[in-house]
């Protein structure tokens, strides 16, 4: 039974529509991360959290957000999709020691 | 700052032989490092960490990993590759307590390892 969970598994959209895409966790962990990583290539790290109000950029330039209001809960949303955005997502919670990894969003921007 | 260098982005191998899929770090404190695993279409799975304690980890499927601080060093080994381990394999760092980074996780490039019949 998954920890993690991302939805939806695969999104197809147009361009300029506004998308969020949601992870939660039932951990309790403070720290989670959102990562996008292309077909064969390696994970680039977006935004990441240390808990409740707190949200960071990661290495890689995004034009997405993130929130986190709840310890739960971290989604990312695109206010104008663009077929640049096409990609995959992986969100993952954890502490220093352990992480889990959700399944992925695999999003198609058209 | 932290990075991860996976040596080879693609290591073909027979069944039965030795997997060595090698991974070079850099982290100004402490680091944690993992090897996790991807099956096409699937979602990532952890082999195995180090966390400061036994240099040689032992993780799952019958892989194992040596820390070497003085290379900076974390291979992952299998004595014998079977079918089933034909995925993707990445070499990730945490840093430790201290650094700005600490708690992020970064990924190596991803090495892609093909067993042939």
């Amino acid at each position: 039974e998954a920890d993690i969970y991302q939805t939806p598994r695969y999104l197809v959209i147009g361009t300029g529509k506004k998308i969020t895409l949601e992870c939660s966790q039932t951990m309790g962990h403070d720290k989670m991360y959102w990562y996008q990583q292309d077909p064969g290539m390696e994970l680039h790290l977006i935004h990441y959290s240390y808990g409740v109000n707190s949200t960071e950029k990661g290495d890689l330039s995004s034009e997405s957000t993130v929130s986190r209001i709840r310890t739960e809960h971290f989604p990312l949303t695109l206010e104008s999709a663009r077929p640049s955005h096409t990609s995959q997502y992986l969100c993952a919670s954890g502490d220093r020691d352990s992480y889990t990894f959700g399944s992925g969003t695999r999003l198609t921007v058209v | 700052a932290q990075s991860v260098t996976q040596l080879d982005s693609h290591v073909s191998v027979s069944e039965g032989t030795p997997v060595l899929l090698r991974c070079n770090y850099s982290s100004s404190y402490s680091p944690s490092l993992f090897w996790y695993v991807q099956h096409p279409n699937k979602g990532l799975q952890l082999l195995l960490k180090y966390t400061s304690a036994a240099t040689l980890v032992k993780g799952i499927n019958g892989f194992e990993a040596e820390f070497k601080k003085s290379e900076t060093s974390f291979h992952l080994t299998k004595p014998s590759a079977h079918m089933s381990d034909a995925a993707e394999y990445f070499c990730v760092v945490s840093e430790g307590g201290g650094g700005t980074s600490y708690g992020k996780l970064t990924f190596g490039q991803g090495t892609i390892l093909t067993v042939h019949p």
